[in-house]
């Protein structure tokens, strides 16, 4: 246990319907971080916090996607009018100061039916 | 060309044998490499961070660093069945994540 937590771990929607995630980041640190890890490939970068600032998103991003994180402790994912596309296993990170290591933290494992 | 590429995969060794797991990136400004191991269905969790061209050792791992050529490099010696695991290799902050090598460590 990283100390990162994710919530959901399992989310199982309909076509359309919109999903939110969430990631609990080790407390004393202040960037935060979202990926999306399909099978059989490494993680990709979606985007990137500061505190409270997005201060990098990917182009994977496309508009249905937001990320927030208002308090610059927890943030939350949401996916609007999901597609099939988008099953996938989403993964927050943390990283604290000046440390360049990312610790992961479980995993929100999407299906989209 | 992917910015990390990983020398494809699946790798199988014998228990106590040494595996070797390569990884090459495209972005020259990349100071920072990270090796990180996920089992199935796991998130990934780090094993070794390098910043120096050369060799870091940590155990029964050791990552390898060079520069010029962009290249890294991770061997486990002793290998053992909980090796058994894919073997991620990842450049720089915003991570960017090779896709993997599956490793098989036969008992």
């Amino acid at each position: 246990d990283t100390g990162v937590s994710q919530d959901p771990r399992h989310k199982i929607t309909k076509r359309g319907q919109n999903v939110t995630f969430r990631c609990d980041p080790i407390s004393e640190h202040n960037r935060l971080y979202w990926y999306r890890q399909t099978l059989g490939q490494g993680p990709e970068f979606l985007t990137y916090f500061q505190n409270e600032a997005q201060l990098e998103k990917s182009r994977l991003l496309s508009d249905r996607f937001s990320a927030e994180r208002p308090k610059g402790s927890f943030s939350t994912l949401e996916i609007q009018r999901t597609e099939q596309g988008d099953s996938a296993m989403y993964l927050c990170a943390s990283r604290g100061g000046y440390q360049e290591t990312q610790y992961f933290g479980p995993g929100t494992r999407l299906l989209v039916l | 060309q992917k910015e990390v590429e990983q020398n494809s995969g699946p790798l199988s060794v014998p228990e106590g044998a040494i595996a070797s797991l390569n990884c090459t990136y495209s972005d020259r400004v990349s100071q920072s490499f990270f090796w990180y191991r996920q089992y199935s269905g796991k998130s990934p969790e780090l094993i070794m961070s390098i910043y120096s061209n050369g060799d870091k050792e940590d155990g029964r791992f050791t990552a390898q660093l060079n520069k010029a050529s962009q290249y890294v490099s991770l061997l486990i010696r002793d290998s053992q069945p909980s090796d058994s695991a894919t073997y991620l290799c990842a450049a720089a902050r915003q991570l960017t994540f090779g896709s993997g090598t599956q490793l098989t460590v036969l008992p």
